[in-house]
């Protein structure tokens, strides 16, 4: 599976839209990106995936570019509670993708009032 | 409340003790996975189960034997470990075939402490 690119830490002021940047030059043409959060000392949280077309949901909107190699995580109106590690993956489905739900090192996201 | 439980929440264990940690899905995946997560470190895959059978090892000493006696139930057996192994140890499950895909669904995870 490809691998992903992320800043190492971002803070953002509450209220305003955090923009998380991912970059998954290698990716092919059957892997979706993904994106989970973990709490501190929580389990990881879904929060969105997209193939090509750029996806929002209740939690966030991913940005996905044309070329694919790179997107981002958007949350509209950060909250205290969005602080957290934020992790980009990029996986195939199907029954071999299950052991491919691979982590790298995240964004630490800080939320400051 | 994920659909993913992992029992029991806090472990502290000596070096020479066997202990097991257990989690359960209610929510009819097929996929299976312990994750190891030690202090400021990325999540590291340990093991993935796929429809009972063990599908990844991702290099993990054998002091951790992993057991999965069906679909829904997923065990991590621990034997003389070192304090180096103290962590926090997640479980999660997803559906992942060749016609349904959903997102991994995470336990809270069981906190180790090995002295």
């Amino acid at each position: 599976d490809a691998k992903t690119t992320q800043p190492t830490s971002m803070d953002c002021a509450e209220g305003r839209a955090a923009n998380l940047p991912c970059n998954h030059s290698t990716i092919s043409g059957n892997e979706y990106v993904y994106w989970y959060r973990q709490i501190h000392s929580q389990g990881p949280q879904y929060i969105i995936h997209g193939l090509k077309n750029n996806e929002t949901n209740e939690m966030a909107s991913l940005i996905i570019t044309e070329d694919r190699k790179s997107s981002t995580l958007i949350l509209p109106h950060a909250t205290l509670r969005d602080t957290a590690v934020y992790y980009c993956i990029v996986r195939s489905r199907g029954y071999s993708s299950a052991s491919k739900i691979i982590f790298g090192s995240g964004t630490r996201l800080s939320i400051r009032p | 409340e994920t659909g993913v439980t992992q029992t029991p929440r806090h472990l502290v264990m000596g070096m020479t003790n066997k202990k097991s940690l257990k989690c359960e899905q209610h929510l009819g995946h097929n996929a299976m996975y312990w994750y190891k997560q030690s202090a400021k470190k990325p999540l590291e895959l340990m093991f993935v189960y796929n429809f009972k059978e063990q599908t990844e090892n991702n290099s993990v000493p054998s002091r951790f034997s992993p057991e999965c006696p069906n679909s829904s139930h997923l065990f991590l057996h621990l034997h003389t470990l070192q304090p180096e192994d103290s962590a926090l140890y997640l479980c999660a499950s997803s559906q992942d075939d060749d016609i349904v895909n959903t997102e991994a669904f995470f336990g809270q995870g069981t906190r180790l402490t090995v002295v």
